[in-house]
C-alpha cells in the first residue's frame, strides 16, 4: 500500500493564526516525505524536504515534524500569502505519492 | 538561477499523438533525474515517470507505464513527455520537475525541486 492520507482536505484560518497540517503514510518506516505550497494558477512550490529541512529561502514561520509514519506542516503566524493548497508527498523505494492536498482559506 | 521552461497549450483530439517538452538552465542537465507530474483538474498530483539524461534510465508510475514515454536530449537539455494515442481523460495540467535528493539505489528521497510552469493539455473530440 502506497497511500499517503493528509487531513483536513480544507482548513478556514485567519491571519496571525498557528496551523498545522498532517499527513499519515503507510506502516512502513524510513519514508522521505516533502511538503509544496501551490498558489491558483502557478505550479507547487518546495517547502519543506525529508520532513524537517526548511528550503532555502522559506520562510522560517513554516516547520516540519516527523515522528514514524505521522508527518507535520505548521505554519506559525499566518500571513496573507500563506493561503494557498498544500501537499505532502512520500517517497519510498518506488513510491512518489501526494497527499489529497489542504486548501487553506481565509476566515 | 535553475529554471524549467515549458511548450506551450495543447488541444488535441482522442487518437492523436502529442509530444510536449521542457527546457532546464542554470545546472548540469545531465547529473539530475528529471520527470513530470500531473495535476487533473481539481484534483492532486500524480508522478508519471523520471529519466537519468546522463544515461537514459527511466523509472515510470505503475499508473503511467506504458502510457507515455519520458526522453531526453542533452545536447539541448530537453526532457520530452510524449503520448502515441491521446484519451480524453489525458486532460490534464503537466509539470516538469528536477529530481533532488534522490537516492536511486534505493528509490528514496525524491524530491521535485524546481518546477516548470505547466503545459496544460486538453483532449476533446
Amino acid at each position: 500500500d502506497n497511500q499517503v492520507t493528509q487531513s483536513p482536505s480544507s482548513l478556514s484560518a485567519s491571519v496571525g493564526d498557528r496551523v498545522t497540517i498532517t499527513c499519515r503514510t503507510s506502516q512502513y518506516t524510513d519514508i522521505y516525505v516533502n511538503w509544496y505550497q501551490q498558489r491558483p494558477g502557478k505550479a507547487p512550490n518546495l517547502l519543506i524536504y525529508g520532513g524537517t529541512t526548511l528550503q532555502s529561502g522559506v520562510p522560517s514561520r513554516f516547520s516540519g515534524t516527523a515522528t514514524g509514519t505521522e508527518f507535520t506542516l505548521t505554519i506559525s503566524s499566518l500571513q496573507p500569502a500563506d493561503f494557498a493548497t498544500y501537499y505532502c508527498q512520500q517517497s519510498y523505494r518506488n513510491r512518489l505519492t501526494f497527499g489529497g492536498g489542504t486548501k487553506l482559506e481565509i476566515k | 538561477e535553475v529554471q524549467l521552461v515549458q511548450s506551450g497549450a495543447e488541444v488535441k483530439k482522442p487518437g492523436e499523438s502529442l509530444k510536449i517538452s521542457c527546457q532546464a538552465s542554470g545546472y548540469r542537465f545531465s547529473r539530475y533525474w528529471i520527470g513530470w507530474v500531473r495535476q487533473t483538474p481539481g484534483k492532486s498530483l500524480e508522478w508519471m515517470g523520471i529519466i537519468y539524461p546522463g544515461d537514459s534510465d527511466r523509472r515510470y508510475s505503475p499508473s503511467f507505464q506504458g502510457q507515455v514515454f519520458i526522453s531526453a536530449d542533452t545536447s539541448i537539455n530537453t526532457v520530452y513527455l510524449q503520448w502515441s494515442s491521446l484519451e480524453a481523460s489525458d486532460t490534464a495540467m503537466y509539470y516538469c520537475v528536477r529530481i533532488i535528493n534522490f537516492n536511486s539505489g534505493t528509490n528514496t528521497g525524491a524530491t521535485f525541486d524546481p518546477w516548470g510552469q505547466g503545459t496544460p493539455v486538453t483532449v476533446v473530440s
